[in-house]
């Protein structure tokens, strides 16, 4: 059974700095491209990064790009989001998901629970 | 980048209606649209992926059309578990892209 559990949300000031960890259990993590995405009662819901199983590729929504990070160690089968120069509208609720191919489709076929991330003075 | 746009932002139906809700792209993303089920308080769970192809485990009483532009999410004969927010979503070109939500409610 695929499971995929978040950690690190919490309460920090704007310009503070989170870490986002994300556990994955019953597939070849390896295998497959990673995402964080994150929901808002505002603005919904939205892809914020991405990186593929070898680490080789990551990718940013234009909003995070040189704020935030994304990385994976295929060891532990743990993926991170290293999040920088946090703003007020950066607070959401982050998912990890998993990322699957099948022609002619791109997609996410398992989601974490969810980290809430508060980004407040 | 891609906008999506559903159509209602929320529906009132009864148990064992069948309802369709319709996701509009702003370009063309040919068959790379997916649909999402949101119960409140749960992650987002994959329904139908390439507009058209039902995910292992979901209910054949969903399904997806539409191509280009356009697409349709079509519920059949609906029962209380199926009352949640559904939302497409584009991945024919990053950012990916969501619509804002069609909340389905019971009447």
């Amino acid at each position: 059974e695929v499971q995929l559990l978040e950690s690190g949300g919490g309460l920090v000031q704007p310009g503070g700095s989170l870490r986002l960890s994300c556990e994955a259990s019953g597939f070849t993590f390896s295998s497959h491209a990673m995402s964080w995405l994150r929901q808002t009662p505002g603005k919904g819901l939205e892809w914020v990064s991405g990186i593929s199983g070898s680490a080789t590729i990551t990718e940013y929504t234009d909003s995070v790009q040189g704020r935030f990070t994304v990385s994976r160690d295929n060891s532990k089968n743990t993926l991170y989001l290293q999040m920088n120069s946090l703003r007020a509208e950066d607070t959401a609720l982050y998912y990890c998901a998993k990322d699957a191919w099948g022609l002619p489709a791109y997609y996410f076929d398992y989601w974490g629970q969810g980290t809430l991330d508060t980004v407040s003075s | 980048d891609i906008q999506m746009t559903q159509s209602p932002s929320s529906l009132s139906a009864a148990v064992g209606d069948r309802v369709t809700i319709t996701c509009r792209a702003s370009q063309s993303i040919t068959n790379f649209l997916n649909w999402y089920q949101q119960r409140p308080g749960k992650a987002p769970k994959l329904l139908i992926y390439g507009a058209s192809s039902l995910q292992s485990g979901v209910p054949s009483k969903f399904s997806g059309s539409g191509s280009g532009t356009d697409f349709t999410l079509t519920i059949s004969s609906l029962q209380p578990e199926d009352f949640a927010t559904y939302y497409c979503q584009q991945s024919y070109s990053k950012p990916y892209s969501f619509g804002q939500g069609t909340k389905l409610e019971i009447k």
